[in-house]
């Protein structure tokens, strides 16, 4: 089958690196992205990744291995706003359309 | 200027009624999709339109007709509404294949239209 895990929910403490991992099984793969969303609000764009590797953008990081079908999101330097869901996502064997959204994290950031 | 909007953002009707939802996006993008997010926060794919053509119909129950009467708006119809078909629906848009390169399936969402059914 085709579909995307992540755990459920994370909390870790203001100040500290959490990981959120994200496996996903396609046939096709057309790279993953990471996305965010607080509560009452839209899913915002975090990072993406094409080939193999880490992607740095600021305190947000993104790893893909591809010969594993995984991938994880490292935030750094947690502060209380990065409190909200995140979501891994796949185009799936339906091709670049089928941008499929992973079962969301929610991660809760305690003082 | 909001790069994709979505009208109304709140929506409260009974069942068996008919409403519509209206997306609109000023990025130049080809591709733009509804997605529904249910009470546990899954966000589920419906459909996908590139150019004003449908792609994806994700099985939809045909009580949900989208229209998009260009590539810039994509609009979504309900028709006999169910308890169930409460959620927030998103619209969102995307460069598409044609852009080609690592952002053409980055997707930018509207901030959310909530339908609750009585």
């Amino acid at each position: 089958g085709q579909s995307l895990e992540q755990p459920s929910e994370v909390t870790a403490v203001e100040g500290a690196i959490v990981q959120i991992n994200c496996t996903y099984q396609t046939s096709g793969f057309y790279g993953l992205s990471w996305y965010q969303q607080h509560d009452g609000g839209a899913p915002t764009f975090l990072s993406y990744n094409a080939l193999d590797g880490l992607e740095e953008t600021g305190r947000f990081s993104s790893f893909l291995s591809r010969s594993d079908s995984y991938g994880y999101l490292l935030l750094q330097e947690l502060q209380m706003k990065d409190s909200a869901s995140y979501f891994c996502a796949v185009p799936l064997s339906g091709g670049y359309q089928k941008v499929t959204f992973g079962t969301g994290t929610k991660l809760q950031v305690i003082p | 200027d909001t790069a994709v909007s979505q009208t109304p953002k709140y929506l409260v009707t009974q069942m068996g009624n008919d409403k519509s939802i209206k997306c609109e996006q000023n990025l130049g993008h080809d591709t733009m999709y509804w997605y529904k997010q249910d009470s546990k926060k899954f966000l589920k794919i419906m459909f996908s339109y590139n150019n004003k053509e449908l792609i994806i119909n994700e099985t939809v129950p045909n009580r949900f007709s989208p229209k998009s009467p260009d590539k810039a708006h994509l609009n979504l119809h309900i028709n006999s509404l169910e308890l169930g078909d409460s959620a927030v629906y998103f619209c969102a848009s995307s460069p598409g294949p044609g852009a080609g390169g690592a952002g053409a399936n980055v997707l930018t969402f509207g901030a959310g239209s909530r339908l609750t059914v009585l």
